[in-house]
């Protein structure tokens, strides 16, 4: 089955300064990427996804870049701000069954004003 | 905007109780789902309900755990005899077909004393 990886689980950036998490997935048969905010104590939030007939997808601050031969996926955050503090998953559907999603490990995302 | 709505948003239970985890997903969805979220942990996938039926279960949704769709509206979580490991946060999810976003509720957080 698919597994992803994330990295890097904590990431501490200045207020203003850009942040990158990278994911890598196993399966080159998966076709949707999303990513998720969640804040302590809250549920998951999509902010972000793309499918696999995309190479890279920007929403305002945020962007998400998709390299399929290597199989990884990056998340980017331009001109972070302290409310963008929180847990960042990366996760990957997987082509066949019923759409499961399956997670990365989460980055714990800080910035600092 | 529609959401996924959970109760209770936090149970404590003694070990060896059952427990029954409620969730209302989005009206015209047709894809359920439970995932578990250890403290400090990814999220991770449970099960899938499809067509009145599981359709894809991980290694953890052994023999004490269940689902159900008794209304068509509610959908719910059995755990039969609790453990200590089983504290963790659930979240129920809902989608409206294969290739469409996941929206996830807010968590009901269980703790097994």
């Amino acid at each position: 089955g698919e597994n992803v990886e994330q990295h890097p689980s904590t990431l501490s950036v200045q207020e203003g300064d850009s942040a990158v998490i990278k994911c890598t997935y196993s399966d080159s048969a998966s076709n949707y990427f999303p990513w998720y905010k969640q804040e302590l104590g809250k549920r998951p939030q999509l902010i972000i996804d793309i499918r696999s007939n995309v190479g890279e997808k920007k929403d305002q601050r945020i962007a998400v870049t998709l390299n399929k031969t290597a199989k990884h996926f990056s998340l980017h955050i331009t001109e972070t701000q302290p409310e963008d503090s929180a847990v960042y998953f990366c996760a990957a559907k997987e082509s066949g069954g019923y759409n499961k999603l399956i997670f990365g490990a989460g980055t714990r995302l800080a910035v600092h004003p | 905007e529609p959401e996924v709505t959970q109760t209770p948003s936090h149970q404590v239970t003694q070990m060896g109780q059952e427990v029954i985890l409620r969730c209302v997903p989005i009206s015209n969805h047709l894809y359920f789902y439970w995932y578990r979220q250890i403290l400090g942990q990814k999220v991770e996938f449970l099960v899938s309900f499809y067509n009145n039926e599981i359709s894809e279960k991980s290694e953890i949704f052994d023999d004490q755990f269940s689902v159900e769709r008794p209304d068509g509206s509610n959908f719910t979580l059995k755990i039969r005899s609790t453990k200590l490991e089983d504290s963790a946060m659930y979240f129920c999810a809902s989608r409206g077909g294969p290739s469409t976003e996941a929206f996830f509720g807010q968590g009901t957080r269980l703790t097994v004393v």
